[in-house]
């Protein structure tokens, strides 16, 4: 069974600094999707970033970049240059490409962003 | 504007009184899926349908029906509300070629409270 697993449940980064999440997971596939969303306190559940797995250049949207081990079934979340807004859960998410219907989240991990 | 409408944002029951959540989406989605989100276990499928008339379990579906009549509607229902079903509820939609891009369109989300 495809599991997804976020070891840190509670993280603190000063603003302006630079946090990585962590996530891993567990499949038997070899082309799958990987995403990060972001659940803010309006519980919004928003895209930050997502991976194809046979696309080995890590995926970067602005201030978030992915660091993508497919050897490792890794795959960490890079916050640079933190802000107030970014304080929120984040979800590291996994589907199967044939599996349009089923995306199987993490536990999650809460980011504080300290001012 | 391409949104998932789902209905109410709040909602506090007593055990054993039949409550739906409404869900409707307006991008002409295949597949739609019901989660629930609590704390430490992330979201879990509920269930899940792949077109009209078409639905099946997720993980956790014991004491809720759903059902797709139309492609835009997808509501759940829990025939009998037991407190264990408090939880944060997101209607989610995708379609093929969706999860490469913009992964699922998630509702509001239903916090549900069951005494």
């Amino acid at each position: 069974a495809q599991t997804v697993t976020q070891s840190q449940p509670e993280m603190s980064v000063q603003e302006a600094e630079t946090v990585t999440l962590s996530c891993t997971y567990d499949t038997s596939e070899s082309d799958y999707y990987l995403f990060w969303y972001k659940q803010p306190p309006s519980r919004q559940m928003i895209l930050v970033i997502r991976q194809e797995a046979y696309k080995q250049q890590n995926a970067t949207e602005n201030r978030f970049s992915v660091n993508f081990q497919k050897a490792a079934k890794s795959f960490s979340l890079k916050i640079s240059d933190s802000q107030l807004g970014d304080a929120a859960m984040y979800f590291c998410a996994y589907a199967i490409k044939t599996s349009y219907d089923k995306v199987i989240f993490g536990p999650g991990t809460s980011l504080s962003v300290i001012p | 504007e391409a949104q998932v409408t789902q209905n109410p944002r709040y909602l506090i029951t007593v055990t054993g009184k039949k409550l739906t959540v409404t869900c409707s989406q307006n991008m002409n989605h295949e597949y739609m899926s019901w989660y629930r989100q609590d704390p430490g276990l992330g979201l879990r499928q509920i269930y899940y349908s792949m077109n009209v008339e078409v639905t099946d379990k997720g993980d956790v579906p014991e004491g809720y029906k759903v059902s797709r009549k139309e492609k835009r509607n997808f509501p759940l229902i829990l025939e009998s509300p037991s407190p264990n079903q408090t939880s944060l509820y997101f209607c989610a939609s995708s379609s093929p070629g969706s999860l490469g891009g913009y992964g699922y369109t998630f509702g509001s989300g239903t916090r549900l409270t069951v005494v």
